[in-house]
């Protein structure tokens, strides 16, 4: 039973450009969050969806961010118009409907240069 | 609204020694508790959670915490650490009902030999 898989591992984008960040998650699971961490920081909740649903975005930056979780396919974290400040480690999680345990992937570290 | 203190940012321990990371938080609402451990580059992997019942939680890796609810706290303890054991420990907590974590800033334990 593979991990949750995030991909890219590392993304480099030119300010101004689009990042998109992919997290597949471990079978089974329907839930899905996503989460930011700034160099030396914590990690600060950013996102929680679900099949096709976005259930909780109180984390979420006002514009450029955008998250969905598609029927089929992994969910995605996009990213519009990218600056300096978006660079960090981006960690996606998952869990089974019944299960407080969330699994996390090893992250997309995207570097805005 | 939840928050999570680590009051310490790193922690030098020699090796065999013992160790106590701390974490203290609060909230307004009883709430879940969870350690994780991030090794260089990697995502964050679980080592103990406490959602009821003993307020001493073992894990794995030989951790074990203890849930302190008169001081809010939920510090994270080990008899005996390894030069594997070095990485950044996250404190988080989570209330009942709502999915998203909340970090602290983080622990840098450095086992020296």
């Amino acid at each position: 039973n593979a991990g949750v898989m995030q991909n890219p591992r590392h993304l480099v984008r030119r300010r101004g450009q689009e990042a998109r960040l992919r997290c597949s998650p471990m079978k089974g699971h329907s839930h899905v969050y996503w989460y930011r961490q700034l160099p030396e920081e914590g990690l600060k909740f950013m996102v929680y969806l679900q099949k096709e649903n976005i259930i909780d975005e109180s984390g979420m930056p006002k514009e450029r961010f955008s998250a969905e979780f598609p029927k089929e396919g992994p969910s995605i974290l996009r990213i519009q118009q990218v600056v300096r400040g978006d660079s960090a480690a981006y960690f996606c999680a998952s869990s089974d409907r019944g299960d407080t345990e969330a699994f996390f992937g090893q992250g997309t570290r995207l570097t805005v240069v | 609204a939840q928050s999570v203190t680590q009051l310490d940012s790193q922690v030098p321990v020699f090796e065999e020694a013992p160790v106590e990371l701390r974490c203290n938080y609060s909230s307004s609402v009883s709430v879940y508790l969870f350690w994780y451990v991030q090794y260089p580059n990697q995502g964050l992997q679980l080592l103990l959670k406490y959602l009821s019942g003993s307020t001493l939680v073992k894990g794995i890796n030989g951790f074990e915490a203890e849930f302190n609810k008169s001081q809010t706290s939920f510090h994270l303890r080990k008899p005996s650490v390894h030069i594997s054991d070095t990485a950044e420990y996250f404190c988080a907590v989570s209330e009942p009902g709502r999915r998203a974590l909340t970090f602290g800033s983080g622990t840098r334990l450095q086992v020296q030999p």
